[in-house]
């Protein structure tokens, strides 16, 4: 298993393009997370989603649009880019909890996006 | 809302040295509670988690007890290695979770010296 893999790993953007990316998971998870890093605030979450064709908004979404078109993919689009949105971007999945327990959540390595 | 709060870094020790990053949290119910590590270039790994309250989790050598009398997950070790050296973030997943998302703290850099 690949688990759960980023595309592209680095990007640099001028102010005002678009871009999309790419999170896809071989673990048959239902629920999938794209977050943010950034120095000083660890990872804040940016939108989620609890299964395919189902998105939600998380703490910062402003300025990104997400997609679950496929259960294995989550997509995260920035329509116009904007130097606030340079970042490093992890998408995560895993599994629905039930009763008590609460299921971990396995990140991928990471896209570097830098926005001038 | 929920919340959690860690130490700041970066913390600097030398090995075999003993290891304490502190985590306090604010939350309404019964969060679990867990630990990832980020070494240099790579993705978030889960470290140890703890589900209720006593519960200790342990992994590597690394435990956390959750106090839910402090409102607290402290990371321990008691001997720490150059390959130790890494940003740890401790985090919780609200008790209301349908959705299991997790609440970050801002991560504390640790840096271990031969």
């Amino acid at each position: 298993n690949a688990g759960v893999t980023q595309t592209p790993k680095f990007r640099v953007l001028k102010t005002g393009q678009s871009m999309t990316l790419l999170c896809a998971q071989d673990m048959n998870h239902e629920y999938m997370y794209w977050y943010r890093q950034d120095p000083g605030m660890g990872l804040r979450l940016i939108h989620y989603s609890v299964g395919e064709g189902t998105t939600a908004k998380g703490e910062v979404p402003d300025g990104y649009n997400v997609s679950r078109l496929k259960k294995q993919n989550f997509l995260l689009g920035l329509e116009s880019a904007a130097p606030s949105q340079t970042s490093v971007y992890f998408c995560a999945s895993s599994y629905p909890p039930r009763g008590s327990n609460t299921y971990e959540q396995y990140f991928g390595p990471g896209t570097r996006l830098t926005v001038t | 809302g929920d919340s959690v709060t860690q130490m700041e870094g970066p913390v600097t020790l030398s090995e075999e040295a003993f290891l304490t990053i502190n985590c306090t949290y604010t939350a309404t119910g019964y969060p679990s509670l867990f630990w990832y590590v980020q070494y240099p270039g790579e993705g978030l790994q889960l470290l140890l988690k703890a589900t209720k309250a006593d519960d200790k989790g342990s992994n590597k050598g690394f435990e956390a007890t959750y106090r839910k009398e402090t409102t607290s997950f402290h990371l321990e070790k008691g001997s720490v290695q150059v390959s130790d050296s890494a940003v740890y973030f401790c985090a919780l997943a609200g008790s209301g979770g349908a959705t299991n998302k997790l609440i970050f703290g801002t991560g504390t850099l640790l840096a271990v010296q031969p």
